[in-house]
């Protein structure tokens, strides 16, 4: 079975313009979430969607948006860029809700979308 | 962004060695996770933890929920090169409502041949 499956793999963009990373879940998660990891520091949490409504948002400017489509896949779009947006972009599959206990669901990740910005 | 305490920050070994790393948190989780990261790759789920108390153990691997629920550790056993990565401590707290992993700085292990 595929694992969780990001693309681009790298990307450069300059100051100012918009970029969008798309994430397809390992098939049968209905949950996708959406993390920043700076270099030297651990994912930072950025959104999470399930069922394609928002679940769970984290500290991050109206710059990020992000939407879950009916196969489950998602996109994350980053407006108006600056050099601080330039990182690692993970995405996070699993069937957990996002209320309620855990249970025995997990959170599995991909390989990343480095983003570079100039 | 918060992030849990992780320690210590780096560590080389030789190879064979034990190891022992550890996470701490002002807040109560639920629910703790370990992950290794190797360079340009995603992290990968080693150990999930459910309940306070629980040891669970991957191969040469253990890691422990803390009683109070604000700590964990992990450990390797018998050290390989392969070992070599950075690893992580998340944990989730479901009363927060979502799906939000906290994770930790990260232990860069390496371990010489």
């Amino acid at each position: 079975d595929a694992g969780v499956t990001q693309s681009p793999t790298h990307l450069i963009k300059t100051r100012g313009q918009h970029v969008t990373l798309r994430c397809s879940p390992i098939s049968g998660h209905k949950s996708v979430s959406w993390y920043q990891q700076v270099l030297g520091q651990g994912p930072q949490f950025i959104f999470q969607y399930y069922e394609k409504e928002e679940r769970g948002r984290g500290n991050f400017p109206d710059r990020f948006s992000a939407r879950q489509f009916p196969n489950y896949s998602s996109e994350l779009n980053v407006n108006a860029l600056l050099l601080g947006d330039s990182a690692l972009y993970l995405c996070a599959s699993s069937n957990y809700a996002g209320t309620g206990l855990f249970g025995r669901n997990t959170i599995y990740f991909g390989e990343g979308s480095w983003l570079t910005v100039v | 962004g918060q992030q849990l305490n992780q320690s210590p920050q780096s560590m080389f070994i030789q190879e064979g060695e034990d190891v022992s790393m550890n996470c701490t948190s002002s807040s109560i989780f639920n629910t703790w996770l370990w992950y290794k990261q190797e360079p340009g790759e995603g992290p990968v789920l080693l150990i999930a933890l459910y309940k306070a108390g629980e040891l669970t153990s991957n191969g040469r691997l253990t890691a422990q929920f803390g009683i109070t629920r604000k700590d964990s550790f992990l450990n390797i056993s018998a050290s390989i090169p392969s070992d070599v990565g950075i690893y992580f401590c998340a944990g989730h707290d479901s009363g927060a409502g979502s799906y939000q992993l906290t994770f930790g700085k990260g232990t860069k292990l390496s371990v010489i041949p």
